[in-house]
């Protein structure tokens, strides 16, 4: 069975553009996580997906945003970058409907922000 | 909301000695303690989790405890060897879809 995918894995980009990154979880997960891991910060919540609905999200401003697509695929959208958004972004799938259960992270996404 | 304190950050101990990361947690909702380590340049790997009906998990030379009075729970590690070296998270989840995670301890196995 294939993990978590995150595309792509490494990104450079400016202050004040935006950026999108994958998610593709392991077949069969409906549920779909995101962090950002910062050192000294371990992992912050910024939103988990089910079904293509957003059931949580952390306390991060409105520029961070996301998506579930039918596939179960997701993507997260950062507009207007700030040097502070430089970061590992990580992804987990599981297959939790309502239950708590593992989670299966991906190899992540590092954002440098310029 | 949820908060989640680690402690240590980082951990320095011999080969063979045990190694004991400690987490506290704030909501009594709190149900499920899992533990996950991440190596360099991977995504976190679950290892033992607990839940809240449970009071002690063993798994091999890993072990996990919970107190929910105190609000707190335990990784031990025992016979530590080089590849433990790694960063592990404690996490909680109290069944809002939501997993908060501690700051992560840097544990060092030397050789």
């Amino acid at each position: 069975k294939a993990g978590v995918t995150q595309t792509p894995r490494y990104l450079i980009k400016t202050r004040g553009q935006q950026v999108t990154l994958s998610c593709s979880p392991i077949s069969g997960h409906r549920s779909v996580s995101w962090y950002q891991q910062t050192p000294g910060q371990g992992l912050q919540f910024l939103f988990e997906y089910f079904s293509e609905t957003q059931r949580n999200k952390g306390n991060f401003p409105g520029r961070f945003s996301g998506r579930q697509f039918s596939n179960s695929r997701s993507e997260m959208n950062v507009s207007t970058l700030e040097l502070g958004d430089s970061a590992l972004y990580l992804c987990a799938s599981s297959d939790r409907t309502g239950g708590n259960t593992e989670a299966f992270f991906g190899q992540g996404t590092r954002l440098t922000v310029v | 909301g949820e908060n989640v304190e680690q402690h240590p950050s980082t951990l320095s101990v011999q080969e063979g000695d045990s190694a004991v990361i400690k987490c506290t947690y704030s909501d009594s909702a709190s149900n499920y303690f899992p533990w996950y380590k991440q190596e360099l340049g991977k995504g976190p790997q679950l290892i033992i989790d607990i839940r809240s009906n449970v009071g002690e998990k063993k798994d091999q030379r890993i072990a996990v405890t919970l107190n929910k009075t105190a609000k707190h729970f335990s990784l031990h590690i025992t016979e530590t060897q080089p590849e433990d070296s790694a960063v592990y998270f404690c996490a909680v989840d109290t069944g809002g879809f939501k997993t908060i995670f501690g700051a992560g301890t840097r544990l060092f196995v030397k050789a």
